[in-house]
């Protein structure tokens, strides 16, 4: 069975860091991209950021370019998040989701598989 | 930036079809993918590509996209197709957009 378990989320004052990781089983990790996609309480979906199957290449929103920052290891099969200088806008539901297609990049994809998501509260 | 435009919301008689569209600058030339999401719950994916269905979604939804307009259609609709729906479609300059969700009732 396919899985992805999210952890490190919870409540952070603004400007500190968190680390989220997900833990994925039941297929080839290395053979997909990943990506970190959020839903703030009550509101839509919003990518965060993905990268590539072999950890060549990764993407960020706008918003997050420069504060967040994604990694995988491929032994573990695993997925990480570093968080840093959050914000209070930064609060969501952070899902763990997998690229569809096989060895792409983080790019021009679509999630055929999601967690259940670790939530993320900014506040002081 | 791109954007992506879907009703607030659509209502459907149950055993009837639901229509939930989502709009946006010649969309048709895009790849435009489709997400389930019931209260509670993670996000499931529906259509990708257009107009493909992963393994075990029913053939009841089906999607097409031309245009400026995607479209995902419900087809004999249950109640238990209630749930917010969202587009999503890569756009090299906005990266991974999605749309701002249909909430679908099924009357």
């Amino acid at each position: 069975e396919v899985q992805l378990v999210e952890s490190g989320g919870g409540l952070v004052q603004p400007g500190r860091s968190l680390r989220l990781s997900c833990a994925a089983s039941g297929f080839t990790f290395d053979d997909y991209a990943m990506h970190w996609v959020r839903q703030a309480p009550g509101k839509g979906l919003e990518w965060v950021s993905g990268i590539s199957w072999n950890s060549g290449s990764t993407g960020y929103v706008d918003s997050v370019e420069g504060r967040f920052t994604i990694s995988r290891d491929n032994v573990k099969n695993s997925l990480y998040l570093q968080m840093d200088s959050l914000r209070v806008e930064d609060t969501a539901l952070y899902y763990c989701t997998k690229g569809a297609t096989f060895w792409s990049a983080y790019y021009e994809d679509s999630f055929d598989m999601w967690g259940q998501g670790t939530m993320v509260t900014v506040s002081s | 930036s791109y954007e992506l435009t879907q009703p607030l919301s659509v209502s459907v008689a149950l055993g009837q079809t639901a229509t939930i569209t989502c709009g946006g600058n010649n969309i048709g030339s895009k790849s435009v993918h489709w997400y389930q999401q019931k209260p509670g719950q993670a996000p499931v994916l529906v259509i990708y590509r257009d107009s493909n269905r992963p393994s075990g979604i029913l053939e009841r939804f089906s999607g097409s996209s031309s245009g400026n307009t995607a479209t995902l259609t419900i087809s004999r609709a249950q109640a238990g197709d209630e749930a917010d729906y969202y587009c999503q479609v890569w756009d090299s300059s906005s990266r991974y957009v999605f749309g701002p969700g249909t909430k679908v009732t099924v009357l």
